[in-house]
């Protein structure tokens, strides 16, 4: 199977302040990456997703970075809010696969 | 919908037990997904569809588990002979091709005891 690791466990932050979760894949073939945030009893919720012809997407507070060289991606949250406390998620996918292959995630605290 | 609904949100039953869990999708969105997700890991897949048919069942563990889709709208997860083993959350997901982002429904947590 699809190795998809995230470096830390677990993540806290002061509010306020800019936060970077961090993901090695390990599948060259991968092109499709996207970045999920799950809070307890809900689903994932898609926070960004950025394709390998790309190596930086931005959207609200949030900034996905791309390094294919390293198979390496990360998250930028700008500004953490109390509400950004989850879990995040980064999740692969081939062009030739039918699923997204999940990391382990991140546990991310926001402090007040 | 607005989002895309599964139920029951909890389901606890006993071990050989027959159990099913039922997924409404996005309207309009042709791709369905299971996944089942275990404490502290990350969704791990089971099947999808595209349409009516399951493209790709790769991911269901063993013939215990087995879905369907039969108007490609809603979808049902069944599986027989319930193991403690199963407990997990069950997750489904749709999205309008195989290629986009999924959006999750907020998962069926079953319990087998």
């Amino acid at each position: 199977g699809e190795s998809v690791g995230l470096h830390l466990p677990t993540l806290s932050v002061q509010e306020g302040d800019n936060s970077i979760i961090n993901c090695a894949y390990s599948n060259s073939a991968s092109d499709y990456f996207i970045w999920y945030k799950q809070e307890s009893g809900k689903g994932p919720q898609f926070i960004i997703d950025i394709r390998s012809n790309m190596d930086k997407r931005q959207g609200q507070r949030v900034t996905v970075l791309l390094n294919k060289t390293v198979k390496h991606l990360s998250l930028q949250i700008a500004a953490t809010q109390p509400g950004d406390s989850a879990v995040y998620f980064c999740a692969e996918n081939m062009a030739t696969g039918n699923q997204f292959y999940f990391g382990t995630g991140t546990s991310l605290t926001v402090i007040p | 919908g607005a989002g895309v609904s599964q139920t029951p949100s909890n389901k606890v039953t006993e071990k050989g037990k027959y159990v099913e869990l039922r997924c409404d999708p996005i309207s309009g969105h042709t791709a369905l997904y299971w996944y089942r997700q275990s404490l502290g890991q990350g969704p791990e897949f089971l099947i999808y569809f595209q349409g009516t048919g399951a493209a790709d069942d790769s991911g269901l563990p063993n013939d215990r588990f087995f879905a369907v889709r039969p108007e490609g709208s809603v979808s049902t997860l069944k599986i027989q002979r319930t193991e403690r083993g199963d407990s997990a959350v069950y997750l489904c997901a749709s999205s309008l091709s195989r290629r986009d982002g999924y959006t999750f429904g907020s998962g069926t947590r079953l319990t087998v005891v």
